[in-house]
């Protein structure tokens, strides 16, 4: 069954440093989305793309963010210059349809020191 | 914001017990999802609800969409010690730029015991 695959699996990084977090969605999907999960919690959507576009994000993503898809497969999410508060699992998702569900990757652990 | 809450927050049964947790939310959504989560990994889609009232089976699990909108549950049957989990559910809007976007509930923790 395909799926969705995430890198790395963990991310430790110094607060003020760039972080790239890495995603391959499910190869016919259009959509693609990154969501946040800081521990303990529940998951807080943050970015939603499409046709190389940004379709919506939260109040979370703020300029620090930047979403790219930079070939045909691959989906990044970059944090310029990360903040204590950024520590947290991220997790991409795509969908196949507008209003199809979505299908999460297994994530990846942010830790910033 | 939108909030959906989700009941119970946890949960401890015996193997082999039915489970029904639910989830209410402070405004409509036209699509319903119930996702379970294990450590350490990603939300995994269990079932896609998108008539209101609308009953849905997915082997041991069944999911109901409340006719206001506003709500839905999902009953797990005769519980195995994998069915062990967080329980999300997650409301869906459409987004006019493309895609859609899932409001997440605040999870249902499920513990079973042998």
């Amino acid at each position: 069954e395909p799926e969705v695959t995430q890198t790395p699996s963990h991310q430790v990084t110094q607060m003020g440093q760039e972080v790239i977090l890495r995603c391959v969605p499910i190869s016919n999907h259009l959509y693609f989305y990154w969501y946040r999960q800081i521990l303990g919690q529940k998951v807080e959507f943050l970015v939603s793309f499409y046709n190389n576009e940004i379709s919506e994000k939260s109040e979370i993503f703020d300029d620090q963010f930047s979403v790219e898809r930079p070939d045909g497969s691959n989906f990044t999410l970059k944090i310029r210059s990360t903040k204590l508060e950024d520590s947290a699992m991220y997790f991409c998702a795509s969908s196949g349809l507008q209003g199809g569900p979505q299908h999460f990757g297994d994530g990846t652990r942010l830790s910033i020191l | 914001g939108q909030q959906l809450n989700q009941s119970p927050q946890s949960m401890f049964i015996q193997e082999g017990e039915d489970v029904s947790m639910n989830c209410t939310s402070s405004s409509i959504f036209n699509t319903w999802l119930w996702y379970k989560q294990d450590p350490g990994e990603g939300p995994v889609l269990l079932i896609a609800l998108y008539k209101a009232g609308e009953l849905t089976s997915n082997g041991r699990l069944t999911a109901q969409f409340g006719i206001t909108r506003k709500d839905s549950f999902l009953n797990i049957s005769a519980s195995i010690p994998s069915d062990v989990g967080i329980y999300f559910c997650a409301g869906q809007e459409l987004l006019t730029g493309g895609g859609n976007k899932l409001t997440f509930g605040t999870g249902t923790q499920l513990k079973v015991e042998l």
